[in-house]
């Protein structure tokens, strides 16, 4: 149990163009999903926090209006890059919480590796 | 939120025991400790999640303190395949958003 998908795994695109990640937990249902960014060789940055049905928090730094975020229920988030650059070229992670009101233990996704060209 | 320091590598060989242990000196009562590990370009899996004392599942055990100001992870016999990044994460869930936030994480080498 407590699968996340993402899709698609990996993606090319040219500088200016969207692209959009999607994010499921297959088997439970994710009130809360989040979504990181990560380097070659660093950590994993969260970016923002997604709720089912209401507009996401972003991390400080994040731009809201680049990092489009849709949690339009609860078992699918969506990652839109609007105008991609090569700078955005990344790592792009999802992950969803499964249950509450006990540990927070989130299940991650396998990530989507976006090159700009 | 909880800081957490764990070495930056760690190297080992196949049969081994792996112990890599993590600080988390300023722990909040209700936080839990909860560990990951990640290969290259995937996403980070759970191993393991324990509040006090030890866990243990069929992958690792979790040792915890009683001043919970540092937790350690062990692996028993390692494998190359155990080679990854394993990062060392304290939070709790209070519907307060996301509480976990990983640090550098320890990147074990298992060699032959």
């Amino acid at each position: 149990g407590a699968v996340v998908s993402q899709h698609p795994s990996w993606v090319i695109c040219k500088s200016g163009t969207s692209v959009k990640i999607e994010c499921r937990s297959l088997d439970f249902q994710a009130t809360t999903m989040f979504w990181y960014r990560q380097f070659p060789k660093q950590s994993l940055m969260l970016m923002a926090t997604s709720n089912e049905g209401s507009k996401a928090t972003y991390e400080q730094g994040v731009e809201k209006d680049k990092f489009l975020i849709n949690h339009a229920s609860l078992t699918l988030s969506t990652l839109t890059v609007t105008s991609a650059h090569p700078e955005d070229s990344s790592f792009y992670i999802c992950s969803a919480r499964a249950g509450g009101g006990g540990p927070d233990t989130q299940y991650f996704g396998p990530g989507t590796r976006l090159t700009v060209l | 939120l909880a800081k957490t320091t764990q070495p930056i590598s760690m190297d080992s060989y196949e049969g081994q025991e792996v112990n890599i242990t993590c600080s988390h000196n300023n722990i909040a009562t209700n936080d839990y400790i909860t560990w990951y590990q990640q290969f290259p370009s995937q996403g980070p899996r759970f191993i393991i999640q324990g509040y006090k004392t030890k866990v243990t599942n069929e992958v690792a055990s979790l040792f915890i303190p009683a001043d919970r100001k540092s937790s350690t992870l062990s692996l028993p016999r390692v494998s190359l395949s155990d080679t990854a990044v394993y990062y060392c994460l304290v939070g709790t869930d209070n519907n307060a958003g996301n509480m976990l936030t990983f640090g550098g994480g320890t990147r074990l080498m298992v060699k032959p």
